[in-house]
């Protein structure tokens, strides 16, 4: 079965270009799930969904990043203008229902902004 | 939400036991206890979870104390390939909806 699938595997782009992160959850999962990962902070949850609606987004740095879910299958995390305290490892995670089901994490974008 | 701590690195031989601790002192009776790792390069990965009672799987044990305030993973025979970051959580049951907080976890090196 295919996992949780993101693109692209490396982002490496200039401050201030709009950046967008893609992500595939398994098919007949409803929790799909943001982090972004750094040395610094470790692994922080900035948005998650459920039935492709935002739950609970408290976690988004800053008005420079949005998230969208238009559909069971598709989710992107965008960031417009991107700065390089952005460069960090973004993954997306995906569940299924909440009865402690393991969530699936993608293998991870990893973004620099020069 | 109830809070683990874990220490920040372990050190195992390869072929031998490994017992990572964390203590969850303010564990509710409906959270439940998780254990994740991140491998070099990859994405966390779940390993085992339990609420009450010990947990066995392929991977790893886990083993829980009768007051629920602190748990252990234990892996039965470490190779090189079990060396990664592992993570305690905590998932609360009856919560509406499903938040999982990640602290900084034990980085765990296993030698030769």
């Amino acid at each position: 079965d295919a996992g949780v699938i993101q693109s692209p595997r490396h982002e490496v782009t200039e401050m201030g270009q709009e950046v967008t992160l893609r992500c595939k959850p398994i098919s007949g999962h409803d929790y799909l799930f943001w982090y972004r990962q750094t040395m610094m902070r470790g692994l922080e949850l900035l948005i998650y969904f459920n039935n492709n609606v935002p739950i609970d987004d408290s976690g988004m740095p800053e008005d420079r990043f949005s998230a969208k879910m238009p559909n069971a299958s598709f989710s992107t995390l965008k960031i417009q203008p991107s700065e390089p305290r952005d460069s960090a490892v973004y993954f997306c995670a995906s569940s299924l229902g909440r009865l402690n089901q393991p969530q699936h994490f993608g293998d991870g974008t990893r973004l620099s902004i020069l | 939400d109830a809070k683990t701590t874990q220490p920040n690195s372990m050190e195992s031989n390869e072929e031998e036991p490994v017992h990572l601790p964390c203590n969850h002192s303010t564990i509710s009776g409906t959270d439940y206890i998780h254990w994740y790792r991140q491998l070099p390069s990859q994405g966390p990965e779940y390993v085992i979870h339990g609420l009450t009672s010990n947990v066995n799987n392929r991977m790893a044990s886990l083993a829980i104390a009768e007051d629920r305030k602190s748990s252990t993973l234990i892996l039965h025979r470490a190779t090189l390939r079990d060396a990664a970051v592992y993570y305690c959580i905590l998932r609360d049951s009856e919560t509406s909806y499903d938040k999982v907080i990640f602290g900084p976890g034990t980085s765990l090196s296993v030698i030769p």
